[in-house]
């Protein structure tokens, strides 16, 4: 199973654009790229999944390089509610039942 | 209309207990999973069914029964409650066994005294 590795933490303001990269320097070919976000006291949300180049939804951005060694989640414009805790998964749709791996995630606060 | 429901949500209890987490998904999905996420945050799959079946038994204590009586329903029974289940476990459902976009519930937090 691909590790990720990404910030522990990252401050932001309101209003900005805020990029969450995580690397995957082992990623295997059937591999997908999964966020989540987590707020306190809840469980986590999926976010967006992709498997190459970008991937956009109404709430979020994934860009993945050619190689696909790494990948950035790109949050527009961040409110106070999108304080939370955002997890970078790695791992084949088809080939591990769904077993979902997270790693620490990356705490992101955003500061009015 | 809750997607993911757990109950208790709450559970404080003594150490040697035995006690019952329960877990039902409105969604129609064949898949629903056990989640435990530790005081450092860190969240980790323990059982997995498909349909009823068990399909993913990671290493976890024999004290913990997961039981699926139907597909809309998971629930996590725990013998001989120790200090260190204290913990957040969390419920999730997919629609399908191969689907990394999970639907999780709220969470129940489990403390032992």
């Amino acid at each position: 199973l691909a590790k990720t590795t990404q910030p522990i933490s990252m401050d932001s303001y309101e209003g900005q654009e805020v990029n969450i990269t995580c690397s995957h320097n082992n990623i295997a070919t059937n591999d997908y790229i999964t966020w989540y976000q987590q707020f306190p006291s809840q469980g986590p949300r999926f976010i967006i999944q992709g498997y190459k180049t970008k991937v956009t939804n109404e709430v979020a951005s994934l860009f993945i390089p050619a190689d696909r060694k790494s990948s950035t989640l790109s949050l527009p414009r961040v409110s106070l509610s999108d304080t939370a805790v955002y997890y970078c998964l790695v791992g084949g749709i088809y080939n591990q039942g769904g077993k979902l791996i997270f790693g620490q995630g990356t705490e992101l606060s955003v500061k009015p | 209309d809750t997607a993911v429901s757990q109950t208790p949500k709450y559970l404080v209890t003594q150490m040697g207990n035995d006690k019952s987490i329960k877990c039902e998904q409105n969604l129609g999905h064949d898949t629903m999973y056990w989640y435990k996420q530790d005081s450092k945050k860190f969240l980790k799959i323990m059982f997995s069914y498909n349909n009823k079946e068990l399909i993913i038994n990671e290493t976890v204590p024999n004290r913990f029964s997961p039981k699926s009586p139907d597909k809309a329903h998971l629930n996590l029974h725990i013998n001989s409650l120790e200090l260190g289940d204290s913990a957040v476990y969390f419920c999730a459902s997919s629609l399908r066994r191969a689907d990394n976009e999970q639907f999780f519930g709220p969470g129940t937090r489990l403390t032992v005294l």
